[in-house]
C-alpha cells in the first residue's frame, strides 16, 4: 500500500455534467499529480500541484482543473464531460517537485470514470 | 509518433522463464526511466527506478537502460503467476516531475 487513496472506486456520468475527484496524499508530501489513462493505454499527464499552487500541464483542456489544499488533499475537477472522459484516474504523490532529480512518484488505485 | 513506445502485447510465458520487456523512445532529454507494474484494477506500483545508462539488479529483476539506442529493458527472471500484470515503462526530464509512459504490456505467466 502506498498510503495514497482515491474517492470514490467508480462513478457514471452522463456527457456534459461535472465531476469532481478526490485524492488524499501520503503524509509529508507536497506535490500531487493527476493522470487519465484510458483503456488500453499508459497513463496521460493532466498536471501537477505543488504547495497548492499548479506546477505543470499536460496537452488537457480547461475544463481539466484541479485543487491541491494544506492537509494532503487534493481534487480533480472536469466540466462538460465528454463521452472520450470515460477512463481511469490516477493521483500520484512524492516529496519534492523538480529539483536535481526526480522523485518517487506513488500512485493511488485511482477512480474509474464512465461517462454515458 | 509517440515519444515512448511499448509493445502492448500481450505477451504470455510458462512459470519460470526470463521475460523480456522493451520501451524505445525519442527525447534524448530523458534523463530517468522507470518501471512500474500495474495489476488489474489497482493503481501503477514501482519496480525499478534508473539514471545512467547499464543495468541495475533487484532480485529477480534487471532494468537495463541504453542512452545511446534510446532504448530501455525489464528482465524478469524465473516469472511467478504472481508476476502477470500489466508493465508500464515510464520516463521523465531531469529536474521535471511529469512522468511519460508507454502503452504497457500485458504479461501473463502461465503455471
Amino acid at each position: 500500500e502506498t498510503g495514497v487513496t482515491q474517492s470514490p472506486t467508480h462513478l457514471i456520468k452522463t456527457r456534459g455534467q461535472q465531476v469532481t475527484l478526490r485524492c488524499s496524499s501520503q503524509s509529508g508530501h507536497n506535490t500531487v499529480s493527476w493522470y487519465q489513462q484510458a483503456l488500453g493505454q499508459g497513463p496521460q499527464f493532466i498536471f501537477q500541484y505543488y504547495r497548492e499552487e499548479e506546477n505543470g500541464r499536460g496537452n488537457f483542456p480547461p475544463r481539466f482543473s484541479g485543487l491541491q489544499f494544506p492537509n494532503y488533499s487534493s481534487e480533480l475537477n472536469v466540466n462538460a464531460l465528454e463521452l472520450d472522459d470515460s477512463a481511469l484516474y490516477l493521483c500520484a504523490s512524492s516529496l519534492l517537485a523538480g529539483g536535481p532529480g526526480a522523485d518517487t512518484q506513488y500512485f493511488g488505485p485511482g477512480t474509474r470514470l464512465t461517462v454515458l | 509518433q509517440k515519444e515512448v513506445e511499448q509493445d502492448p502485447g500481450p505477451l504470455s510465458v510458462p512459470e519460470g522463464a526470463i521475460v523480456s520487456l522493451n520501451c524505445t523512445y525519442s527525447n534524448s532529454a530523458f534523463q530517468y526511466f522507470m518501471w512500474y507494474r500495474q495489476y488489474s484494477r489497482k493503481g501503477p506500483e514501482l519496480l525499478m527506478y534508473t539514471y545512467s545508462s547499464g543495468n541495475k539488479e533487484d532480485g529477480r529483476f534487471t532494468a537495463q537502460v541504453d542512452k545511446s539506442s534510446k532504448y530501455i529493458s525489464l528482465f524478469i527472471r524465473d516469472s511467478q503467476p504472481s508476476d502477470s500484470a500489466t508493465y508500464l515503462c515510464a520516463m521523465t526530464l531531469q529536474g521535471a516531475q511529469k512522468l511519460v509512459f508507454g502503452q504497457g504490456t500485458r504479461l501473463t505467466i502461465n503455471p
